[in-house]
């Protein structure tokens, strides 16, 4: 079975532009988590998807949205672009909603904004 | 809010040792899971272990076995028998409802 795959794997992009990232799941997966990982803040909760709605979400501004498709792939989205939002993005699928589910990470997409 | 402490940035141990890391956390949270991950440096996350709050006895997996202390909200992980493989960084994690909460790491060096 195929693992989670992230597009692009690496992503240059200047301060005030937009970026899309894709997440495809692990067949037969239904929930997507993404998170950012930089040096200094570590690994911090974004959001997750749960058949198309979002059903949590952690402390980012607006500019960090996301949404799921009916084949669960997600893409995240970052709007007007900072040099701080440089990091590795990582998304994470599991069958269902819920901790009891294990989360399967993808090779995350590798961000930086000059 | 929950949060996740580990306070060794860095361990050493030699191939064929057992190396201990540490993590504690912070919830009011009655049922949780905790989970040790495993980065190495191709940035894969790789789930090393997980314990289930309500479950009493330590959860072990080959070579990993943990060490969870409810009341005291410890939760180490044991790796015995080391390997050159198993460098990389760890990761301590608190999930509720889907949203892992992640510790700062701790970056482990195998010796031969």
């Amino acid at each position: 079975k195929a693992g989670v795959t992230q597009t692009p794997r690496y992503l240059i992009k200047t301060r005030g532009q937009q970026v899309t990232l894709s997440c495809s799941p692990i067949s037969g997966h239904r929930s997507v988590s993404w998170y950012q990982q930089t040096p200094g803040q570590g690994l911090q909760f974004l959001f997750e998807y749960f058949s198309e709605t979002q059903r949590n979400k952690g402390n980012f501004p607006g500019r960090f949205s996301g949404r799921q498709f009916s084949n669960s792939r997600s893409e995240m989205n970052v709007s007007t672009l900072e040099l701080g939002d440089s990091a590795l993005y990582l998304c994470a699928s599991s069958l269902a909603s819920g901790s009891s589910y294990e989360q399967y990470f993808g090779p995350g997409t590798r961000l930086t904004v000059t | 809010a929950q949060t996740v402490t580990q306070s060794q940035p860095e361990m050493s141990v030699q191939e064929a040792e057992t190396v201990t890391l540490s993590c504690t956390y912070d919830t009011s949270e009655s049922d949780y899971y905790l989970f040790w991950y495993k980065q190495p440096p191709s940035r894969q996350m790789i789930l090393v272990i997980r314990q289930e709050a309500y479950k009493q006895q330590n959860a072990t997996e080959n070579r990993f076995s943990v060490n969870f202390q409810k009341a005291a909200k410890s939760f180490s992980l044991k790796i015995s028998d080391s390997q050159l493989g198993d460098a990389a960084m760890y990761f301590c994690a608190f999930g509720t409802a889907s949203k892992l909460t992640f510790g700062t790491g701790t970056r482990l060096q195998v010796t031969l």
